[in-house]
């Protein structure tokens, strides 16, 4: 079985400051990971993911996230929240073994940033 | 390049009634999913096509829920008959086969609600 954490319903951070959003998986295999974004009242839209190759990832608008397998963990990361970062943030998993086409999601976390 | 495309972006409709959530995939993507999003559940993936087959429908709540997949470029999810707790976001999503295409791309959503 796969599973993702996130701990934290709502996080905020001042604006300028760094931030973080966090994110533990489990699953039996290797994981593909990946972070989305939901806009209100809009679909979900991928802000980066993990595959394979260098642990550190950079994506858009300035976020990363690390891969760390022994903590299994995919922390979302930005040097300097503004204050349009104020959105839903949801981390997800993949098993890459064979034959496992689902992605399974975290409960979200809502990221305020304050001016 | 089109995303996914989903309709109708909103329906209310009167417990009892059939409803039916239509999508159309990006083209030249090999796999379809259907996901609902509630505030009690978060996102739960409730079927997937592979190359219009479905693959894994445990997801589906009951048998009231139903989806087809006729053709590579469009999928229906069918609601018969529906009930108030059936109200929530339904998302399609899409991706490419192979080792590439490891993103899923979501539509907007159809945000159903059942009074």
């Amino acid at each position: 079985a796969q599973s993702v954490a996130q701990p934290e319903d709502q996080v905020n951070v001042a604006e300028g400051n760094p931030l973080t959003v966090k994110c533990t998986y489990s699953v039996s295999g290797n994981p593909y990971l990946f972070w989305y974004v939901q806009y209100p009242n809009r679909g979900l839209q991928v802000l980066l993911k993990y595959i394979t190759g260098d642990n550190l990832v950079k994506g858009s608008y300035g976020f990363e996230a690390e891969f760390n397998k022994s903590q299994t963990s995919f922390h979302l990361k930005k040097p300097s929240a503004l204050v349009s970062d104020s959105v839903l943030y949801f981390c997800a998993v993949r098993d890459i073994r064979s034959g496992n086409e689902k992605l399974t999601f975290g409960t979200g976390t809502r990221l305020t940033i304050i001016p | 390049d089109a995303g996914v495309i989903q309709s109708p972006r909103h329906e209310v409709t009167e417990m009892g009634q059939e409803v039916t959530l239509r999508c159309k995939p990006i083209s030249g993507h090999d796999y379809l999913f259907w996901y609902r999003q509630t505030m009690m559940r978060g996102l739960e993936l409730l079927i997937y096509f592979n190359n219009n087959v479905p693959i894994d429908d445990s997801g589906m709540p009951e048998d009231r829920f139903s989806a087809k997949m006729p053709n590579a470029s469009f999928s229906t999810l069918k609601i018969q008959p529906s009930e108030p707790r059936d109200s929530a976001v339904y998302f399609c999503a899409s991706r490419r086969g192979g080792v590439t295409g490891n993103t899923i791309y979501f539509g907007e959503g159809s945000w159903l609600t059942v009074v």
